[in-house]
């Protein structure tokens, strides 16, 4: 089945601990996101990717960083410098280019830091 | 920087009903106006969506109504079923470095 798939779905991290979130699609999307959801914020947009080896920040870069040595693979890690991690993290992939280029996302990763 | 305004924040709509939720925007790069719809624990999944070049587009009870010289686009839900309540978002990409921009979404509650 083609899509998108991140892990874990829970993750629980001491403070001040580094930890990293997987994401891998399997549809050839050249791009790909990293949405960080909070209540009554929407999906705010950390980093993305369209094409290999090259990313851009979002509107919420400060604390996060990101690769994408592989077309399939946009790991992000949420790194100790990085003040309230404690969100539910979305991956998500699409075409790229102009037109009708559908999103698609992952089932998510719920990280809490204790 | 929020670039695509969504209201309202909540939405109560009786069975039966017509849901309607409003956006808005800025950026002139944007070219194609998705919706999504999230259920909790979930990830968002693409709704229904437009291109600038159409006014209106419809797809079974869900509707897109797009205004370009005023920037705005909104949903409609007609018939509108306990099954639609969740949360949805409109959202906008920018043709030119295909970054996509959500709106802070709606939570839409239908009553039995």
């Amino acid at each position: 089945d083609g899509g998108i798939t991140q892990s874990p779905k829970y993750l629980f991290r001491k403070e001040g601990q580094n930890v990293t979130l997987s994401c891998e699609q399997n549809l050839n999307h050249d791009a790909m996101y990293w949405y960080r959801q909070d209540p009554g914020q929407g999906l705010r947009l950390i980093y993305y990717s369209q094409i290999v080896n090259d990313f851009q920040k979002g509107d919420i870069a400060e604390g996060y960083s990101v690769s994408r040595e592989k077309k399939e693979s946009f790991p992000l890690t949420v790194t100790s410098a990085q003040k309230n991690p404690t969100a539910f993290y979305l991956c998500a992939s699409s075409p790229s280019g102009a037109g009708d280029t559908e999103a698609f996302f992952g089932q998510g990763t719920r990280l809490t830091v204790v | 920087q929020q670039q695509v305004k969504q209201s309202p924040q909540s939405l109560i709509v009786q069975k039966g009903g017509i849901s309607i939720i409003n956006c808005a925007y800025e950026n002139t790069a944007f070219d194609y106006f998705p919706w999504y719809q999230q259920f909790p624990g979930k990830g968002p999944a693409l709704l229904i969506a437009i291109r600038p070049d159409v006014s209106e587009k419809k797809e079974g009870r869900f509707t897109i109504s797009f205004n370009k010289s005023a920037k705005q686009f909104s949903l409609h839900i007609m018939d509108s079923q306990p099954g639609d309540s969740a949360t949805y978002f409109c959202a906008a990409k920018d043709y030119m470095d295909d970054k996509i921009i959500f709106g802070k979404g709606t939570r839409l509650h239908i009553l039995p």
